[in-house]
C-alpha cells in the first residue's frame, strides 16, 4: 500500500510564525500536491510538483511556498501564518501524469492559527 | 480559470433509496473524472473514476455517467446503506495523475 504521511495531525501556531508542514510518500510517486480543505469550499489546490525541485502554483498560492528537494518529500511553508490560514491541509501523491491510479491522500494536518 | 461545480451540498436519503450527485466542469480539455469519498475524520478515498472516452462506468452499487458535450458528470449510488454516509467529492483533470480540480463536496446522509 502506498503511504502518504503528514508529520502532524494537529498543529496550533501563533500569528506571524513561520510554519512547516511536511509530507512524505514511500512509493516513488512522481507527483505531489498540497490542498486545503474548508467546509463548503471543497479541496483547493495550493501548490503541486511533478518532479524534484519543480513546483507550480495552484489556485490559492498566496501566503504559501513549497519545497521539494527529494522525490519523496514535499513541504508546505506558511511564511507568516495568519488566522485565515486556519484550515485542514491535505497532501496527496500520484504515480505520474498519465499514469494509472488516482491520488493517495495523507491523513491531513488540522492547523489552527491564533 | 478551471472550475468544478458540485450539487447538492447536502443530500439526505432513506436506506435503500438511490442518491445522485451532479458536477459540471469548465475546462473542455478535461478528460479524467474521479470521485472521492471522505468519511468523518478520515482521508479522501477514490471510489470510482471515468475517462472521457467512456460514457458510463459501474462498480457494484455505484456508477458514474459522463456527458462531455454538456461538460457534466454524475455519481449514482443505488440501494444506499448507512455506511454510504460521507462527504463525496467530484474532480476533473486533463490527465490521470495530474492536478485535480475538486468540486465543493456533497454531504450524504443515509437514514436507517
Amino acid at each position: 500500500d502506498v503511504k502518504v504521511t503528514q508529520s502532524s495531525r494537529y498543529l496550533v501556531k501563533r500569528t506571524g510564525e513561520k510554519v512547516f508542514l511536511e509530507c512524505v510518500q514511500d512509493m516513488d510517486h512522481e507527483n505531489m500536491f498540497w490542498y486545503r480543505q474548508d467546509p463548503g469550499l471543497g479541496l483547493r489546490l495550493i501548490y503541486f510538483s511533478y518532479d524534484v525541485k519543480m513546483k507550480e502554483k495552484g489556485d490559492i498560492p498566496e501566503g504559501y511556498s513549497v519545497s521539494r528537494e527529494k522525490k519523496e518529500r514535499f513541504s508546505l511553508i506558511l511564511e507568516s501564518a495568519s488566522t485565515n490560514q486556519t484550515s485542514m491541509y491535505l497532501c496527496a501523491s500520484s504515480l505520474a501524469t498519465g499514469g494509472g491510479g488516482g491520488y493517495t491522500f495523507g491523513s491531513g494536518t488540522r492547523l489552527t492559527v491564533v | 480559470g478551471e472550475n468544478v461545480e458540485q450539487h447538492p451540498s447536502t443530500l439526505s436519503v432513506q436506506e435503500g433509496d438511490s442518491a445522485v450527485i451532479k458536477c459540471t466542469y469548465s475546462d473542455s480539455a478535461s478528460n479524467y473524472f474521479p470521485w472521492y469519498k471522505q468519511e468523518l475524520g478520515k482521508r479522501p478515498q477514490l471510489i470510482i473514476d471515468i475517462r472521457s472516452n467512456v460514457g458510463e462506468k459501474k462498480d457494484q452499487r455505484i456508477a458514474v455517467t459522463l456527458n462531455k458535450t454538456a461538460k457534466h458528470f454524475s455519481l449514482h449510488i443505488t440501494e444506499t446503506q448507512p455506511e454510504d454516509s460521507a462527504v463525496y467529492f467530484c474532480a476533473a483533470s486533463r490527465n490521470q495523475g495530474g492536478k485535480l480540480i475538486f468540486g465543493q463536496g456533497t454531504e450524504l446522509s443515509v437514514k436507517p
